[in-house]
C-alpha cells in the first residue's frame, strides 16, 4: 500500500525559512516523480513543483510564486523528499501535501497517490 | 501563466447526472485529469488520461474531452459524491502542473 507521510509544518514567521519531508513507502521510490501540492485555507490546490527520479534525469520544475524561494530535493536512500521553503510569506500559509507518480494499468500517472498533509502557518 | 477554468458550483437531485467542465488552451494535446477531495481529506485521483477510471472508483464517473474543454460526468450521483472536484492538466511544454479553479458538487 502506498503512504506519504508529511512532516515539518508549523508556525513560522514571515521572511522565515521551514523544511518540509515527506517519508515513503509502499512503492520504489527512486522510480517516481514526486510533486507538492499546496492548498490555501478555503481556497483550491495549487501546483508547487515536481522532481523526476534520477533515471529520467532528477530535474525539477517550479510555479512561478514560488521559484526562486522552494526548492524540491530528494534522498532514494531514505524514501524521502524534501521541499526547503525560504522568505516565506503570509501568502504561503496552507496545507502542503506530497504526492507520488504511479503506473496504472500500463500508463504512468504522474499525480496518483496523495499525503495527508502538512500545515504551514507564516504569520507575526 | 496557464490556467484551468472550472465552474465554482453544481448542484443536483440524488440520481441525476452533473456534468463538470475544465477550459483550458492546451487541452487538445495534454491528457487531463480528475480528483475528488471531500471536506477535510486529501484529494483522490478518479479519472486519468482524459477518460480512464482507477480500479475502485465507481462506474458512474466518467471523462470526455473535446476541444479546449474535458468534462467529468457523474451519471446517477450518490449522496457520497458531495465533493470538491479539481481538474488537473500541464501546460504546453509539459514542465508545469496547474489545478482547475475547483467545483463543489453538493447533491441534495
Amino acid at each position: 500500500e502506498v503512504q506519504l507521510v508529511e512532516s515539518g509544518g508549523g508556525l513560522v514567521k514571515p521572511g522565515g525559512s521551514l523544511r518540509l519531508s515527506c517519508a515513503a513507502s509502499g512503492f520504489t521510490f527512486s522510480n517516481a516523480w514526486m510533486t507538492w501540492v499546496r492548498q490555501a485555507p478555503g481556497k483550491g490546490l495549487e501546483w508547487i513543483g515536481r522532481i523526476k527520479s534520477k533515471t529520467d534525469g532528477g530535474t525539477t520544475d517550479y510555479a512561478e510564486p514560488v521559484k526562486g524561494r522552494f526548492t524540491i530535493s530528494r534522498d532514494d536512500s531514505k524514501n524521502t523528499l524534501y521541499l526547503q521553503m525560504n522568505s516565506l510569506e503570509t501568502e504561503d500559509t496552507a496545507v502542503y501535501y506530497c504526492a507520488t507518480s504511479a503506473t496504472i494499468n500500463t500508463i504512468v500517472v504522474v499525480i496518483a497517490y496523495w499525503g495527508q498533509g502538512t500545515l504551514v502557518t507564516a504569520s507575526s | 501563466s496557464y490556467e484551468l477554468t472550472q465552474p465554482p458550483s453544481v448542484s443536483m437531485s440524488p440520481g441525476q447526472t452533473a456534468r463538470i467542465t475544465c477550459s483550458g488552451d492546451a487541452l487538445p494535446k495534454k491528457y487531463a485529469y480528475w480528483y475528488q477531495q471531500k471536506s477535510g481529506q486529501a484529494p483522490v485521483l478518479v479519472i486519468y488520461d482524459d477518460s480512464k477510471r482507477p480500479s475502485g472508483i465507481p462506474e458512474r464517473f466518467s471523462g470526455s474531452t473535446s476541444g479546449t474543454m474535458a468534462t467529468l460526468t457523474i451519471s446517477g450521483a450518490q449522496v457520497e459524491d458531495e465533493a470538491d472536484y479539481y481538474c488537473y492538466s500541464t501546460d504546453s511544454s509539459g514542465n508545469h502542473g496547474v489545478f482547475g479553479t475547483g467545483t463543489k458538487v453538493t447533491v441534495l
